[in-house]
């Protein structure tokens, strides 16, 4: 169990400009989940997946965000033309398939949009 | 709607001295409860959870939360705290149910500092 991974740990971006974060979770997990948090506040949820499927997005996640989870592994989440408001720490989580099992969170990628 | 309220921003407390961080929540259907630990530049730690049964339930490094239905609480409490525990700590929701999602509301955290 090497636990969940992020990368990149940091990003800085200008504004405009399109970001990607990759998220890998831990092997045997279906199910992954994508957080955001700001400055001196708790994370928010973003999206989920079960295996492939992305099954629920919060209102947070504005069209210029996009994820994937191709095969039900890894997964990517996309930010296109940033914005300062989009600095933020990024966090992923997996977990087995029950509500309520342990979510494992990884370090997050830190964005700093310029 | 779902909503957690961490009633302290900011808990400031002597080494061996006890601590309690509290949680409230809000809910129109039953949750499990949570307890995660964020150490400076590390990833969120699960403490402990409540899921069902007995209400008072242990976790890692001495920590013990009680879970109240009636108050609809989820109050975290350690009876003597080490220097090693200054970090920030997150209550956390989600709804019970097969077809929910298993997603986390959080609060907005608390900053435990453990002075010598």
């Amino acid at each position: 169990d090497t636990g969940v991974s992020q990368d990149p740990r940091h990003k800085i971006t200008k504004r405009g400009q399109n970001v990607t974060f990759r998220c890998d979770p831990i092997s045997e997990h279906n199910r992954l989940y994508w957080y955001r948090q700001t400055l001196g506040q708790g994370p928010e949820f973003l999206t989920y997946f079960q295996n492939e499927a992305q099954l629920e997005k919060s209102r947070l996640l504005s069209d210029r965000f996009s994820a994937e989870r191709p095969k039900g592994s890894f997964s990517t989440l996309e930010i296109q033309r940033t914005e300062q408001g989009d600095s933020a720490m990024y966090l992923c989580a997996s977990s087995r398939g029950l509500n309520g099992d342990t979510q494992y969170f990884g370090p997050g990628t830190r964005l700093t949009v310029l | 709607a779902q909503s957690v309220t961490q009633l302290d921003s900011q808990v400031p407390v002597f080494e061996e001295a006890p601590v309690e961080l509290r949680c409230n929540y809000s809910s129109s259907v039953s949750v499990y409860l949570f307890w995660y630990v964020q150490y400076p530049n590390q990833g969120l730690q699960l403490l402990l959870k409540y899921l069902s049964g007995s209400t008072l339930v242990k976790g890692i490094n001495g920590f013990e939360a009680e879970f109240n239905k009636s108050q609809t609480s989820f109050h975290l409490r350690k009876p003597s705290v080490h220097i090693s525990d200054t970090a920030e700590y997150f209550c956390a929701v989600s709804h019970v149910g097969s077809g929910n999602t298993g997603k986390l509301i959080f609060g907005q955290g608390t900053t435990l500092q453990v002075k010598p």
